[in-house]
């Protein structure tokens, strides 16, 4: 059984501030997928990461995915509050159809 | 292009009573997923229908069930409900296997 660890749970900080999220697993995983969830509405996809090693950027949001496929982080640089929101990555494995396993989230409140 | 459509979007229901759930995948799409979202356990997978099958299934009990309709669209059941059945219940609907997962609103269930 593949596992998730996301941290951290809870983020509440200023506008301006930069921030990491990071998501720990002991499996590897096939790809590493980040996705933002908004109250009343469900994931939305960010990105998607396949190769160890990946960086992906998107605007100010950096993603990196760990050289063994095991581990992944999210970098948000100058919080808005728009990036007010609960994030969560996903992990996919070989062989299991669209199946993902869900970190626990991370709850971000970004504060004028 | 519609989204993924889910209905109802709540349900009350009491301990002991059956319901089933609804998702219209976007359109052209062939696999349908559903996950159970709880404060405390997170984003779970519940099981993936393609072309009308079951093509994987998560750790839960076998009150939950579904299936895929030739048109693609998917219902879930769960019976004899528990109080802790209580969650969001999303489904995802994506053409290719590993290709991105579209999420619908979900359907908020409550039991009491």
């Amino acid at each position: 059984t593949q596992l998730l660890e996301q941290s951290p749970q809870f983020l509440s900080i200023q506008e301006g501030e930069n921030l990491t999220v990071y998501c720990n697993s002991s499996s590897v995983f096939s790809s590493l997928q980040w996705y933002r969830q908004e109250p009343g509405e469900g994931p939305v996809l960010l990105v998607t990461v396949v190769t160890g090693g990946e960086v992906k950027k998107l605007k100010r949001l950096t993603f990196q995915f760990g050289d063994a496929r095991k581990d992944s982080s999210l970098h948000i640089t100058a919080a808005q509050p728009g990036d007010t929101g609960l994030y969560l990555c996903a992990g996919a494995v070989y062989n299991a159809g669209n199946m993902l396993t869900f970190g626990g989230g991370t709850r971000l409140m970004v504060k004028p | 292009k519609a989204g993924v459509t889910q209905t109802p979007r709540y349900l009350i229901k009491t301990r002991g009573q059956q319901v089933t759930l609804s998702c219209s995948p976007i359109s052209g799409h062939r696999s349908v997923s559903w996950y159970q979202q709880t404060p405390g356990q997170g984003l779970q997978f519940l099981f993936e229908y393609f072309s009308e099958t079951q093509r994987n299934k998560g750790n839960f009990p076998g009150r939950f069930s579904g299936r895929q309709f030739s048109n693609s669209r998917s219902e879930m059941n769960v019976s004899t409900l528990e109080l802790g059945d209580s969650a969001l219940y999303l489904c995802a609907s994506s053409f290719p296997v590993g290709d991105e997962q579209f999420f619908g609103p979900g359907t908020r269930l409550t039991v009491l």
